[in-house]
């Protein structure tokens, strides 16, 4: 299986622009996560879903938002990019939101806004 | 809101060397800390966890140790393979996040280890 696909790969975006980075599971997780990498500063959640239908603010909410219609998709928007916004970004799920659950990570999106 | 700082931020060791890795954090939800791996160009994955009940579980070279009143939990990684190099990241339950909110993480900064074969 795939378990978890993120396109773009990569991407270059002129401030003030909006993108959505696509993040895909085949695993049927209920639970979804958005992290951004950044040294030093390891993984910093951003948005998380428990279930399809379900979001919530993590750690850096602030210029993004997510949605979760449905329960292998769950996309991460930027409405108007900014430079502080370059970044690794990752997708994780868990089977569940319960304790102690493993995190499956995407390959990542490396995104330079300039 | 919780912190989990990690060191060192780097580490070189030799082949057959022991590699050690240490975190502290604040509070926590729950105690449960996993240590996810990283090779360049990849996602992390869960490489080893600990639960409360124990102060050390070990898995093949990698072994977790546990000090629930000081606060910190390690990673050693022993005979130290080049096969081992990548980034390591502890992670503890974030503490914004009510119990009922269930598996939210917070990581540590990362090390990167190398091993020279």
């Amino acid at each position: 299986t795939a378990g978890i696909t993120q396109a773009p790969t990569s991407q270059i975006l002129a401030a003030g622009r909006s993108m959505t980075l696509r993040c895909t599971q085949d695993m049927r997780h209920n639970a979804m996560y958005w992290y951004r990498q950044d040294l030093g500063l390891g993984l910093r959640l951003i948005h998380y879903s428990n279930t399809a239908g379900t979001t919530g603010k993590g750690e850096v909410p602030d210029g993004y938002s997510v949605s979760r219609a449905n329960t292998d998709d769950f996309p991460l928007t930027l409405a108007s990019a900014v430079p502080s916004q370059t970044s690794v970004y990752f997708c994780a799920s868990s089977e569940s939101a319960g304790d102690q659950e493993t995190q499956y990570f995407g390959p990542g999106t490396r995104l330079l806004v300039l | 809101q919780q912190q989990v700082k990690q060191s060192p931020q780097s580490l070189i060791v030799q082949k057959g060397g022991i590699s050690i890795i240490n975190c502290a954090y604040e509070n926590t939800a729950f105690d449960y800390f996993p240590w996810y791996q990283q090779f360049p160009g990849k996602g992390p994955a869960l490489l080893i966890a600990i639960r409360p009940d124990v102060s050390e579980k070990k898995e093949g070279r990698f072994t977790i140790s546990f000090n629930k009143s000081a606060k910190q939990f390690s990673l050693h990684i022993m005979d130290s393979q080049p096969g081992d190099s990548a980034t390591y990241f502890c992670a503890a339950p974030a503490d914004y996040m009510i119990k009922a909110a269930g598996n939210k993480l917070t990581f540590g900064g990362g090390t990167r280890v190398l091993v020279k074969p």
